[in-house]
């Protein structure tokens, strides 16, 4: 089985530039998350999605960034404009979703450094 | 709200050596309860959940039982290997349906010969 493929693996913009990731989930899993995790930090959670809807984006800085999952299965997440302190590795997790099905499944990240 | 306290680290074990990381949680509810590991240069995987009171998630000689009563996660092994270096990180999900997750800040565990 496939796991979550995250793309792209690195990317280096400078300050005020936009950036986007790109994330497909496992084939079938409903639950699709965004996290952002600072060096030394722990993941944060960014944005939920089940399906194509929202669940929460409590902690979603909506003034620069935006993430979408239109079809329900792929999503991206874009910053617009970048700042310095959004250096960091921004995680996709994927489970099932439904009670008792809330193991999350992580790709491998994509990590960004803004100069 | 739901949050997540987790043992600083880093820690430094002799191979063989008993290891305990604390982990408290705050939380309404019924939270589910999870440890997992980022190996290095991988990806955070699952090491093991719990669901409910006094459950007790284990896997490749780890354990974790949830405390209701005293709000804790702790993770043991009771004869570490060369190969359990690698971060952990505590978390918690809001339900069980997988919603309002909090993870800990993580705790990076280095294993000796």
């Amino acid at each position: 089985e496939a796991g979550v493929a995250q793309s792209p693996r690195y990317k280096i913009i400078e300050k005020r530039q936009s950036v986007a990731f790109w994330c497909n989930p496992i084939s079938g899993h409903a639950t699709l998350y965004w996290y952002q995790q600072i060096l030394g930090q722990g993941p944060k959670l960014l944005i939920q999605f089940q399906n194509n809807g929202v669940v929460d984006d409590s902690q979603l800085p909506k003034d620069r960034f935006s993430a979408e999952r239109l079809k329900g299965v792929d999503s991206t997440l874009k910053i617009q404009p970048a700042k310095l302190e959004d250096s960091a590795v921004y995680l996709c997790a994927s489970s099932l979703g439904g009670v008792g099905e809330n193991i999350q499944y992580f790709g491998a990240g994509t990590r960004l450094s803004v100069l | 709200g739901n949050s997540v306290t987790q043992m600083e680290g880093p820690v430094t074990l002799s191979e063989e050596a008993f290891l305990t990381i604390n982990c408290t949680y705050t939380a309404t509810g019924y939270p589910s309860l999870f440890w997992y590991v980022q190996y290095p240069g991988e990806g955070l995987q699952l090491l093991l959940k719990a669901t409910k009171a006094d459950d007790k998630g284990s896997n490749k000689g780890f354990e974790a039982t949830y405390r209701k009563e005293t709000t804790s996660f702790h993770l043991e092994k009771g004869s570490v290997q060369v190969s359990d270096s690698a971060v952990y990180f505590c978390a918690l999900s809001g339900d069980q349906a997988g919603n309002q997750f909090y993870f800990g800040t993580g705790t990076s565990l280095t294993v000796i010969p």
